[in-house]
């Protein structure tokens, strides 16, 4: 069974601060990683993909990927009361398979 | 303009009638899915279509039965609906079944009475 790990939180952060979201994997072989955000009653948008390791960049939001530890994380910079929502990490399995498996997210609370 | 519709939005029901969801996508996408959110907000896969064939059935009653007339539409039809079917369904599509990610509808909340 392959698993994804968030803690569910809430992670509560001040405005302008930066929001650091965690996510573990469990399958060595997944090879695309992807962070979602979802507001109450609303469907999960896209927010970064990262496919190496390393980080990846894209204005407030920086992706990290170390598939030696499985892991991802998600660092939102300069956060913002609108920011506040789940976040679900989400991994696809390799071996031609690509079977998606989401965390169970973890909610993000921004208070001015 | 909506890339990924579902229909309907809301639908209650009684216990052990049957229903359908539809879902339609104009992105050109060859992939589609099925996802359930239970109340905990948990999404798990249940289906996945690539160009109107099966690829993915993760462990699902088979009174669950997914429809896909063609690449851009994948149905979900529900018999005898349990209490426990009440939940948010998702369908989202992807350029193919490869590593890319998805682009949900809007959801159908599902209430069983």
């Amino acid at each position: 069974q392959k698993e994804v790990e968030q803690n569910s939180g809430p992670l509560s952060v001040p405005e302008g601060a930066i929001a650091s979201l965690n996510c573990t994997y469990s399958d060595r072989g997944s090879q695309s990683f992807f962070w979602y955000r979802q507001y109450s009653g609303k469907s999960p948008e896209l927010i970064m993909s990262i496919y190496s390791n390393g980080d990846k960049e894209d204005g407030r939001f920086t992706a990290q990927l170390n598939k030696a530890s499985q892991y991802v994380s998600l660092l939102i910079r300069d956060s913002q009361p609108s920011d506040s929502a789940t976040y679900l990490c989400a991994v696809n399995e390799g071996g031609g398979s690509y079977i998606p498996t989401f965390g169970r997210g973890t909610s993000l609370i921004v208070h001015p | 303009d909506t890339a990924v519709s579902q229909t309907p939005k809301y639908l209650v029901t009684q216990m052990g009638n049957d229903k359908s969801i539809k879902c339609e996508q104009n992105l050109g996408h060859d992939t589609m899915y099925w996802y359930k959110q239970d109340s905990k907000k948990f999404l798990k896969i249940m289906f996945s279509y690539n160009n109107k064939e099966l690829i993915i059935n993760e462990t699902v009653p088979n009174r669950f039965s997914p429809k896909s007339p063609d690449k851009a539409h994948l149905n979900l039809h529900i018999n005898s609906l349990e209490l426990g079917d009440s939940a948010v369904y998702f369908c989202a599509s992807s350029p193919d079944s490869s590593n890319q990610p998805q682009h949900f509808g809007d959801g159908t909340r599902l209430s069983i009475l």
